[in-house]
């Protein structure tokens, strides 16, 4: 069965500190892992999609890397800003099979001032 | 270009009953995924439709249920309310299969549905 799972479950840091938020994965066979944000009451928004030959990926404070050897991936937040505050959410695609999708359940990041 | 929406947003049903939840893709998006978010679960997946057939579907009961239609608009239907439906149901839309290396997946705001 695959799995998603995320670390830590949540996390609280100052204003202006970096942060790095961890993914581990047994999703088989791989296709592409994505980091979403969701801020509370909305929807989910992608940060980063990566396929098995991407190792890093950037969108702006935001920096995803791949171990594909390890099915290991970080979300790595620079500079935190108050906006930051939201669950991160690692989602894993399958090449094929009903379990396409395998979702995380989060991690919730609080950045006080 | 408009987002995905989905409507209502806020429903409250009791045991038994059964509800119908809307979701407005992005124009031009042909997949529709549906999803179920509790706190302690996370987000579930229930099932795709694409060009209006149903492509995946998640490992949740027959009282859930959807079609797609022809504008790619879709519905999800869940029958015989039990408490444990409540949830927030997001839709999300992608031009292609949901989950391809190519396709973005947009969600809507979702529908949050108490069961009492």
């Amino acid at each position: 069965k695959n799995q998603v799972e995320q670390s830590p479950q949540s996390l609280i840091i100052l204003e202006g500190k970096n942060c790095t938020l961890q993914c581990n994965y047994t999703v088989s066979p791989f296709s592409n892992l994505r980091w979403y944000k969701q801020d509370t009451g909305r929807g989910p928004v992608s940060l980063t999609i990566m396929t098995f030959s991407e190792n890093t990926k950037s969108n702006g404070r935001y920096t995803a890397t791949l171990d594909a050897d390890t099915k290991q991936s970080s979300l790595h937040i620079t500079a935190s800003q108050l906006s930051d505050s939201a669950s991160y959410i690692c989602v894993v695609s399958a090449d094929f099979g009903n379990e396409k999708l395998t979702f995380g359940t989060g991690t919730r990041l609080t950045i006080i001032p | 270009k408009a987002g995905v929406t989905q409507t209502p947003r806020y429903l409250i049903k009791t045991r038994g009953q059964q509800v119908t939840l809307s979701c407005s893709p992005i124009s031009g998006h042909r997949s529709v995924s549906w999803y179920q978010q509790t706190p302690g679960q996370g987000l579930q997946f229930l099932f795709e439709y694409f060009s209006e057939t149903q492509r995946n579907k998640g490992n949740f009961p027959g009282r859930f249920s959807g079609r797609q239609f022809s504008n790619s608009r879709s519905e999800m239907n869940v029958s015989t309310l039990e408490l444990g439906d409540s949830a927030l149901y997001l839709c999300a839309s992608s031009y292609g299969l949901a989950g391809g290396p190519q396709d973005e997946q947009y969600f809507g705001p979702g529908t949050r549905l108490t069961v009492t």
